[in-house]
């Protein structure tokens, strides 16, 4: 079992949706949660982080969190073409050790 | 200010051969963060440093890598002798003090192809 799983996608949404992306993370000792954009060939850029269970919204981005179901989600409303990317969420202990997910690829559709 | 900074973008070499691949990170950040992009899986995590102490090196995979972080500022990864499964992408990330904040902010990366 990976220790934090994602569906690869491709995720196709039409622009001005709401884009949702899920992840499962084994380890229940985890602690932080992040999401991470990465354009094609570029870095990773980081977009949103969690600590807490419950919703944490900023701008048209809202990260989910629910600790006792070991999952993690980032929705993205009113979706844009430029958010098409690969979308990695990550999660930590209490080492920074980051253990990341293989991404899910969103395609936004004009 | 400026970013996370890795050199080289690119590099090609012959399986034996020695590379080196060095990061700058955000000026201030103590913290720093090697990691490893193979290709069609998931970003792994190689090591950290705190100012020049190694914090945490659970991912490195074998003794042919040596990362150095002298005087607590930019870093080397040495691979020698290079592997053909050493190819991928090597990322560097750092992060602000305390040892705490784990908001980490990436560089470019380093695209390694070994033949």
């Amino acid at each position: 079992q990976k220790e934090v799983e994602q569906n690869s996608g491709p995720l196709s949404v039409p622009e001005g949706a709401i884009a949702s992306l899920n992840c499962t993370y084994s380890d229940r000792g985890s602690q932080s949660f992040f999401w991470y954009r990465q354009y094609s060939g570029k870095s990773p850029e980081l977009i949103m982080f969690i600590y807490s269970n419950g919703d944490k919204e900023d701008g048209r981005f809202t990260a989910q969190l629910n600790k006792a179901s070991q999952y993690v989600s980032l929705l993205i409303r009113d979706s844009q073409p430029s958010d098409s990317a690969t979308y990695l969420c990550a999660v930590t202990g209490g080492y920074q050790k980051v253990t990341f997910g293989t991404g899910t690829k969103l395609q936004v559709i004009p | 200010e400026a970013g996370v900074t890795q050199f080289p973008s690119h590099s090609v070499i012959e399986k034996g051969q020695t590379v080196t691949l060095r990061c700058d990170p955000i000026s201030g950040h103590d913290n720093l963060y090697w990691y490893r992009r193979v290709m069609g899986k998931e970003i792994k995590f190689l090591l950290h440093f705190v100012k020049e102490s190694k914090q945490d090196e659970s991912g490195m995979p074998n003794n042919r890598f040596l990362a150095e972080r002298t005087g607590g500022t930019y870093s080397t990864l040495k691979v020698q002798p290079a592997e053909l499964e050493d190819s991928g992408v090597y990322f560097c990330a750092s992060s602000p003090p305390p040892a705490g904040s784990v908001e980490q902010y990436f560089g470019p990366g380093t695209r390694l192809t070994v033949t």
